[in-house]
């Protein structure tokens, strides 16, 4: 039963314009919601968090939206830049267990210069 | 100022040994979490723990695996008689709290190869 699902494997972009990409979960329980960023051979990376009681969260060239009622939610990066190509991990945690993370399967980017 | 440190980098191991994974959390942080990923998968928890003390091993495997947090030295996740299956790479990540909105410092990660 997967909680967390990244629909899209992967997604190539420009470089200068917008990545999105897109989580949803089906656990009404989750309430806080992160972002990883990985590169191949190490470990996440934390990008940006967004809390339930938000709707958005912004932190430079990231935002993370959140769409409670579609239990959705997205990560745009504005501009793109060779960089940040990446994996990109969606997760979510229940009150009281911030630790204990659910990921979905990633979504692999890929700005294009 | 280091990071969460896991070695080894690399483990290969036959099938029917026993594979110890070391983690040493960030510095002031108490709070030890294994995670592993598949291939082609996302990371997946396994366990969860403090000083001497496991919180929550409810991702763990029945058996061959546990996984511990000495008061001194780091948190070992220890694999016994291995099989093929347990090819992945292994993740600790480290807090300084289990509670509020601190998010997880990961390690590099340990890719255990089983032959």
């Amino acid at each position: 039963d997967q909680q967390v699902k990244q629909n899209s494997p992967s997604l190539s972009v420009q470089e200068g314009r917008i990545s999105i990409l897109n989580c949803d979960y089906t656990n009404s329980m989750f309430d806080y919601f992160l972002w990883y960023k990985k590169y191949p051979a190490e470990g996440p990376t934390f990008l940006i968090s967004i809390s339930s009681i938000k709707d958005k969260n912004e932190d430079g060239r990231f935002t993370v939206f959140l769409n409670k009622s579609a239990k959705h939610l997205s990560l745009h990066i504005v501009p793109s830049q060779p960089g940040d190509s990446a994996v990109y991990f969606c997760a979510a945690s229940a009150s009281g267990n911030t630790g204990k993370l659910i990921f979905g399967q990633g979504t692999t980017l890929q700005v294009k210069p | 100022n280091a990071g969460v440190m896991q070695n080894p980098r690399h483990l290969v191991r036959r099938r029917g040994q026993e594979a110890r994974l070391r983690c040493s959390p960030m510095k002031g942080h108490s709070h030890v979490y294994w995670y592993r990923q598949l291939p082609e998968e996302g990371l997946k928890f396994m366990v969860y723990l403090q000083k001497e003390n496991i919180i929550d091993e409810s991702g763990m495997p029945k058996e061959r695996f546990s996984a511990e947090f000495p008061k001194e030295g780091p948190s070992i996740l220890r694999i016994q008689q291995v099989v093929r299956g347990d090819s992945a790479a292994y993740f600790c990540a480290s807090s300084p709290l289990g509670l509020g909105d601190s998010p997880l410092h990961f390690g590099n990660g340990t890719r255990l190869t089983v032959t």
